[in-house]
């Protein structure tokens, strides 16, 4: 157990619509991060946020938003969901924003685009 | 896109064995780190090597980093079956990218009774 916890832990969408994944990160850690993996592949960073604000992007389309909360929590926002956006969506919680910080993710959220 | 390549992709082996996998990778890093994932769930952090580092140790896992040949090797001794999963390296860059990190495609291990 990482105590990072992410809800839903599986979602089903039609292609068009928006999603909205959630994540709680450990307590303490004012660092999250978003990974996406698709099947038979390793987790591809999409963004991270420090103390509120975007610190870093991976590439990923504009249509892949975030938000971190004051209480360090976070959100994943997907518009305009594509097939290709099915997969498993990974939240990771650091104690600081540092160079050799090791992530604690949580058990992910499996997103299927229809 | 994948900075690293794990070899082998699929590796089978009867208990008790030793499991190697390698991994390379192309650019300049800070760190390396090997993370475990079961089932497609989340991933747990196993061990980080720092770039000036050669090896590490931690419990029945030693890792090896070779900068000059960008790769870096994960031993797990004596395996047990409850190390069926798959193994991940990721580096960390130099650049101030904080903690992003940038992730193999994965070694599947087996570990059979």
């Amino acid at each position: 157990e990482t105590g990072v916890t992410q809800s839903p832990t599986h979602l089903i969408k039609t292609r068009g619509q928006q999603v909205t994944l959630r994540c709680s990160s450990q307590s303490g850690h004012n660092t999250v991060s978003w990974y996406q993996q698709a099947l038979g592949q390793g987790p591809q960073f999409i963004f991270q946020y420090y103390r509120e604000e975007e610190n870093g992007r991976g590439n990923f389309p504009p249509r892949f938003s975030g938000l971190q909360f004051p209480n360090y929590s976070s959100e994943l926002n997907v518009n305009a969901l594509e097939l290709d956006d099915s997969a498993l969506y990974l939240c990771a919680s650091s104690l600081a924003l540092g160079d050799s910080e090791k992530l604690f993710f949580g058990s992910g959220t499996q997103l299927s685009v229809l | 896109s994948q900075q690293g390549e794990e070899d082998p992709q699929a590796l089978s082996i009867q208990e008790g064995e030793n499991a190697t996998m390698n991994c390379s990778y192309k650019t300049s890093i800070n760190n390396l780190q090997w993370y475990r994932q079961n089932s497609g769930r989340g991933l747990v952090h196993l061990i980080l090597i720092r770039s000036n580092e050669r090896e590490k140790h931690s419990g029945r896992l030693r890792v090896t980093l070779d900068t000059s040949k960008k790769s870096s090797s994960l031993l797990i001794t004596a395996s047990r079956a409850a190390d069926t999963a798959s193994y991940f390296c990721a580096t960390g860059e130099p650049t101030g990218g904080g903690n992003k990190l940038t992730f193999g495609t994965g070694t599947q291990l087996k570990v059979e009774l």
